[in-house]
């Protein structure tokens, strides 16, 4: 039971470069999000989807784009790496019922230099 | 502007304890609140949850208080073990209003002294 699966671990880049990490679920949940946890601010929601071909903004979103092509999976790219990006990468999903938990993978740690 | 707010980034028990972690929320609209226990080097993992309508909710040494008049919610651990040692994330979302987004508090940092 893989429940939410993100690659890679860590990932180190320079900036100006992109990449994409990816996030996959077999729970098929409908409800796929990326958080950022950076010390001191908790988590913050970047990009969210609620199903395939539907996708918006949350609190961070500057610098990330989004596609959910598929129920599994929710990669999330960097289009220009900037070292405030540098932070630990969060995905969760969730089923669309009312009162649910979210389920998170173990995370991709990204440093930008 | 914080919805929700967690104002103790850490806190100290010895084994056997009571913990009592706070998290206070901004947002009238929020109606369903978790709370989320984190390892290093892990994803967040979900410890339990209260639904609006609801004002305890108990899950073994785990049990998560609400007061929505004040807008307060705690989380209390009976007895407190070494392993209970995680950075604690209270979430809070508005189902009602088919919003699932969660927002997170800051995190509290649990250390459990054996």
């Amino acid at each position: 039971n893989a429940g939410v699966t993100q690659t890679p671990k860590f990932q180190v880049l320079k900036t100006g470069q992109s990449m994409t990490l990816q996030c996959a679920q077999d729970m098929n949940h409908e409800y796929m999000s990326w958080y950022r946890q950076d010390p001191g601010m908790g988590l913050r929601l970047i990009h969210y989807s609620v199903g395939a071909g539907i996708t918006d903004q949350g609190e961070v979103p500057n610098g990330y784009n989004v596609s959910r092509s598929t129920t599994e999976d929710f990669p999330l790219r960097l289009l220009s790496a900037a070292p405030s990006q540098t932070s630990v990468y969060f995905c969760a999903s969730s089923p669309l019922a009312m009162n649910t938990e979210a389920f998170f993978g173990q995370g991709t740690r990204l440093t930008v230099v | 502007d914080q919805q929700v707010k967690q104002n103790s980034p850490s806190l100290s028990v010895q084994e056997g304890r009571i913990s009592i972690l706070n998290c206070d929320y901004t947002n009238s609209m929020f109606d369903y609140f978790l709370w989320y226990k984190k390892y290093p080097a892990e994803g967040p993992t979900f410890l339990i949850s209260i639904s609006s309508i609801k004002d305890k909710n108990e899950d073994g040494r785990f049990t998560v208080f609400l007061n929505k008049s004040a807008k307060h919610l705690s989380l209390h651990i009976v007895p407190s073990q070494p392993g209970d040692s995680a950075v604690y994330f209270c979430a809070a979302s508005r189902v009602g209003g088919s919003n699932y987004k969660l927002t997170f508090g800051k995190g509290t940092l649990l250390t459990v002294n054996p």
